[in-house]
This record gives C-alpha cells, sequence and structure tokens, in this order.
C-alpha cells in the first residue's frame, strides 16, 4: 500500500494569506495525485487532478505543482470561502489524513 | 460530469449484511472506471474498491477484503457494494466515485 502523509494537519490563516499544504506519497506516484475541498456535510470537491491540472469552475488562485513522491497545493490569496479542509489522494486510491483550514 | 445517486444505506446490527446501489447517468458509464469511498464520522475519506470498466479488474482495500463485493451493471448504469459481515467500524457515509467525480452519499450505520 502506498502510504499519503499530509501536513500540516491544520493551518491558522488570514484572508489574503497565500496558504501552502504539503501531501508525501511513500512510493513514486508519478502525477497520479488529487486535490479535495470539503465542507461540513458535503461531498468532497475536487480542485486539482492529475497533480497540477484545475478542475474547471475552481478559481485560479488554487494550484497544485509537485511529481513523484513531493506535492503541493497552493491558494494564492486566502478567500473566506476557502475556509475548509483539503485532501489529497494518489490515484483514485489512498487518501492523505487530511489538512484543517481555520480562521486564525 | 454526470450524476452519481446512491441508495441502500442504513441501521443494521453487526455481522449483518447491506447492498448499496449507484445509479449512474449523464456520462459513458460502461466506459468508465468506479470506486466506492467512505468517510466514518469526524475522519478523513478512505478508498474501498474499484472497478474496471468490464469488471475484469477489481482492487479492494485491505480490511474489506472478504467481506465487500464491488459489482456493476453496464446494461442497467449501475454499481454496486454487496457488504457482509459488518463491523461498528464500517459506519461511514458511503460514496460513489467515478475517478474524481462523486455523489452525495449514502449512510450505513452498524450498531446493535
Amino acid at each position: 500500500d502506498i502510504q499519503m502523509t499530509q501536513s500540516p494537519s491544520t493551518v491558522s490563516a488570514s484572508v489574503g494569506d497565500r496558504v501552502i499544504i504539503t501531501c508525501r506519497a511513500s512510493q513514486n506516484i508519478r502525477n497520479w495525485l488529487a486535490w479535495y475541498q470539503q465542507k461540513p456535510g458535503k461531498a468532497p470537491k475536487v480542485l486539482i487532478y492529475k497533480a497540477s491540472s484545475l478542475e474547471s469552475g475552481v478559481p485560479s488562485r488554487f494550484s497544485g505543482s509537485g511529481y513523484g513522491t513531493e506535492f503541493t497545493l497552493t491558494i494564492s490569496s486566502l478567500q473566506p470561502d476557502d475556509f475548509a479542509t483539503y485532501y489529497c489522494q494518489q490515484d483514485n486510491t489512498d487518501f492523505g489524513g487530511g489538512t484543517k483550514v481555520e480562521i486564525k | 460530469e454526470g450524476q452519481l445517486v446512491e441508495s441502500g444505506g442504513g441501521l443494521v446490527q453487526p455481522g449483518g449484511s447491506l447492498r448499496l446501489s449507484c445509479a449512474a447517468s449523464g456520462f459513458a458509464f460502461s466506459k468508465s472506471w468506479m470506486s466506492w469511498v467512505r468517510q466514518a464520522p469526524g475522519k478523513g475519506p478512505e478508498w474501498v474498491a474499484n472497478i474496471k470498466e468490464d469488471g475484469s479488474e477489481i482492487y479492494y482495500e485491505d480490511s474489506v477484503k472478504g467481506r465487500f463485493t464491488i459489482s456493476r451493471d453496464n446494461a442497467r448504469n449501475s454499481l454496486y457494494l454487496q457488504m457482509n459481515s459488518l463491523r461498528a467500524e464500517d459506519t461511514a457515509m458511503y460514496y460513489c466515485a467515478r475517478g474524481y467525480y462523486w455523489g452525495q452519499g449514502t449512510l450505513v450505520t452498524v450498531s446493535s
């Protein structure tokens, strides 16, 4: 099994801040990584797929990068709607433990 | 993107069985890998199982192997998850997924 390790588990930030979330895979997964945003009571929604491709309709302040074992999700300027929990997932299987973005 | 609608969840006693269904529409179901993903209350998502377009390849998460069976009926555009020998730790919202796109889920509660 491939282990996906996300960090940090929580980030406290203010509107306008730049937020970076990291996901590390225990093995090389090339670019088979997706990022999701989840709000309470809702299903996760994809933001980024294949490590760096922005899902249609997702604001351009979200970006993804990385290849192999190290990946990042960057929110360039945090907006009120972005306070949520974020998960990475490799190749439609294993998930990271999640990062909660909360108001500072 | 299409639509995925899960059904079949409910309250079941430990050791019991339940069959979840997922009705797919708006996309080429017979040409899509499909998955089940679950999320226990207050926890992160956990992948459960994947099935290839024609059902010829199937993969399971270790904790459900031998207890859960994923299947599909391409003629009915439907995905299934047969869950046997259910345990309290199987309590979760169960989502049907096509790649990165998920349904809204059906809740399974295992409790006496």
